[in-house]
């Protein structure tokens, strides 16, 4: 059972664009929704991150829009740069005795200049 | 630079071999997970340990095992390994036993099993 669904898998923006990624999820005991970054032979890189009782976080370029109601929430990089260019994870928090996350598929992003 | 280091960067074994990975986490945090990274299923959640105790478990397989030890570097110790093992395989550290607290990943282990 995917519970995190992710889309696009690859999007293509020019630069100063705007990139916009979508995460959709089943489990409603996910209250932790972090965005990953990352480039190749690297390990994910925290971006930014959001919990369920606030619906928007802005932090420079990236923001995440965050539907709690519809279980569903996005990143958006505004002036994309062609350093932007990586793979985006989002993922989601469970905690039991401990934590989990449950990672998306994974967003390609390529940035042309 | 994340601040967790594991080793060794890559590993390249035969199938039926035992490979060890090894974490250290980033200084003063008290979990450590493990994910493991393949193509075919995405960054997959294997195990946590909070401060010596294991937290929580995913889709470990049994020929995997892992520990953290008192001064809270954690081993993950895959066996009888096969092809469908190789993979990137990663550790993260935070503070707490949540990743809210943020959790960093290290640069990971390319395991190549042949």
């Amino acid at each position: 059972q995917q519970q995190v669904k992710q889309s696009p898998q690859s999007l293509i923006v020019q630069k100063g664009g705007i990139s916009i990624i979508n995460c959709a999820y089943e489990n409603t005991a996910f209250d932790y929704f972090p965005w990953y970054q990352q480039f190749p032979g690297k390990g994910p890189a925290l971006l930014i991150a959001i919990r369920p009782d606030v619906s928007e976080k802005k932090e420079g370029r990236f923001t995440i829009s965050f539907n709690k109601s519809a279980k569903q929430f996005s990143l958006h990089i505004m002036d994309s740069q062609p350093g932007d260019s990586a793979t985006y994870f989002c993922a989601c928090e469970q905690v039991t005795s401990g934590s989990r996350l449950t990672f998306g598929e994974g967003t390609q992003l390529t940035v042309n200049p | 630079d994340s601040g967790v280091t594991q080793t060794p960067k890559h590993l390249i074994t035969a199938t039926g071999q035992r490979v060890t990975l090894r974490c250290s986490p980033r200084s003063g945090d008290l979990s450590v997970y493990w994910y493991q990274q393949s193509l075919d299923q995405g960054l997959q959640f294997l195990i946590q340990y909070y401060n010596g105790e294991e937290r929580a478990k995913g889709n470990i397989l049994e020929r995997f095992s892992a520990q953290q030890f008192p001064d809270l570097h954690s081993e993950l110790n895959l066996s009888s390994l096969e092809l469908g093992d190789s993979a990137l395989y990663f550790c993260a550290s935070s503070p707490s036993y949540r990743v809210n607290t943020e959790a960093f990943f290290g640069q990971g282990t390319r395991l190549t099993v042949v």
